[in-house]
């Protein structure tokens, strides 16, 4: 099945414990992105990448890591979580010439 | 990339046809109209893309006139299940399509 996964789903830490949320898709999608969700403020992209060793800021960087050292995975790093980094993020992949992202099923992370 | 402009919110009733318009008044020549639906503390979930006239699929259709300074998603006979955050996204896959932003969408509310 052609998916998108995310792990953890669910993660509460404290402020400054590095921690990583991990992405992989099994598409062999060149394009992969991290969003973070907010009320209010709609979905917001952090990092993407058009393929291996390629990354690129998106809006809100701020924060946070990513690495493409394989095409499937995507995990976004976060080197000193703080309080304002408690979201709900997505991952998304899709072939370079598409329109149709493909979501992950989001990780609901809070920083204390 | 295209500034996209739709309403905040929308409500219906089930079995009622919902058009969602939204406005992109400075889309480019080679830009793809393409929405999302996002359901609550899920990813969003591409629905359908066009380029003019009309695009018909199994979920919905996608209505855009010789301008395409608008384009409007028509969900056919709506259930309780399509109450769901819609997201129109304007833009070229060989231009940044990439780093769209999803912004805040329409929130639709059907009611019994």
């Amino acid at each position: 099945e052609a998916q998108v996964t995310q792990n953890p789903r669910y993660l509460i830490t404290v402020t400054g414990k590095k921690l990583t949320v991990t992405c992989s898709q099994n598409m062999n999608h060149e394009y992969m992105s991290w969003y973070r969700q907010d009320p209010g403020l709609g979905l917001r992209q952090i990092y993407y990448s058009m393929n291996v060793e390629v990354t690129d800021k998106g809006d809100v960087p701020e924060g946070y890591k990513v690495s493409r050292k394989e095409k499937r995975n995507f995990p976004l790093i976060l080197e000193s979580p703080s309080p304002n980094q408690t979201s709900l993020y997505f991952c998304a992949s899709s072939q370079l010439t598409s329109y149709e992202q493909y979501f992950g099923p989001g990780t609901r992370l809070t920083v204390t | 990339l295209a500034k996209t402009t739709q309403p905040i919110s929308m409500d219906s009733y089930e079995g009622q046809e919902v058009n969602i318009t939204c406005s992109h008044n400075n889309i480019a020549t080679n830009d793809y109209i393409t929405w999302y639906q996002q359901f609550p503390s899920q990813g969003p979930r591409f629905i359908i893309q066009g380029y003019k006239t009309k695009v018909t699929n199994e979920v919905a259709s996608l209505f855009i006139p010789a301008d395409r300074k608008s384009s409007t998603l028509s969900l056919p006979r709506v259930s309780l299940s399509d109450t769901a955050v819609y997201y129109c996204l304007v833009g070229d896959v060989n231009t940044g399509f990439q780093k769209l932003v999803f912004g805040t969408g329409t929130r639709l509310l059907v009611s019994p």
